[in-house]
């Protein structure tokens, strides 16, 4: 079975640039999840969407970040403008059901911001 | 809101030792709860999980175990391999999101 595939594995570009990340989730998950992952905070959820809609963006730090759901099997990750600080493992999850059902990860985008 | 956190940053442990992993949450109305194990440059992983009408469930080769009491949840791996080191994460179930806590790196020594 396809997991969750994540584009880009990795992402290397200078602050100022927009950035695009990727996400196709498990044929017949409802819920996805765009996570950001950092030595100091840990896994911090960023948005979680049920059925296409964003039901929690109280994650996302700030307009500079946007994600959209335009189907069930395509979700995107915006930054823009990128800063040195975006830099992190941004992972994408989904799962059937609400998000409190066990979660499948992708491999995620590893993010430098230079 | 729930807050997740882990008694020990790091387990340094030999192979065919058993490993234990602790957790502590702070929701007493949490009601499940996962494991995950997330391998360097990979996503994290699903290992197990319970509910709250359980104290106790096994895997291969592992067991989490679940005191409502003291809000405390533990992962013990059997005989644990170089294989088994990663970063285990718990998560707790809220109403409609996990909440992470901060990991435990297991390292196994041959």
């Amino acid at each position: 079975d396809a997991g969750v595939i994540q584009s880009p594995r990795h992402e290397v570009t200078e602050m100022g640039q927009e950035v695009t990340l990727r996400c196709k989730p498990i044929s017949g998950h409802n819920s996805l999840f765009w996570y950001r992952q950092t030595m100091m905070r840990g896994l911090e959820l960023l948005i979680y969407f049920n059925n296409n809609v964003p039901i929690d963006d109280s994650g996302m730090p700030e307009d500079r970040f946007s994600a959209k759901m335009p189907n069930a099997s395509f979700s995107t990750l915006k930054i823009q403008p990128s800063e040195p600080r975006d830099s992190a493992v941004y992972f994408c999850a989904s799962a059937v059901g609400r998000g409190n059902q066990p979660q499948h990860f992708g491999d995620g985008t590893r993010l430098s911001i230079l | 809101g729930e807050s997740v956190g882990l008694h020990l940053p790091t387990l340094s442990v030999q192979e065919g030792d058993n490993s234990i992993i602790n957790c502590a949450y702070s929701n007493s109305a949490s009601d499940y709860f996962i494991w995950y194990k997330q391998e360097s440059g990979k996503g994290p992983q699903f290992i197990i999980d319970i509910r709250s009408n359980m104290d106790k469930r096994q895997g291969q080769r592992v067991t989490v175990l679940l005191n409502k009491t003291v809000k405390h949840l533990s992962l013990q791996i059997a005989a644990t391999q170089p294989g088994d080191s990663a970063v285990y994460f718990c998560a707790v179930a809220g109403y409609s999101t996990l909440t992470f806590g901060k990991g435990t790196m297991l390292l196994v020594s041959p």
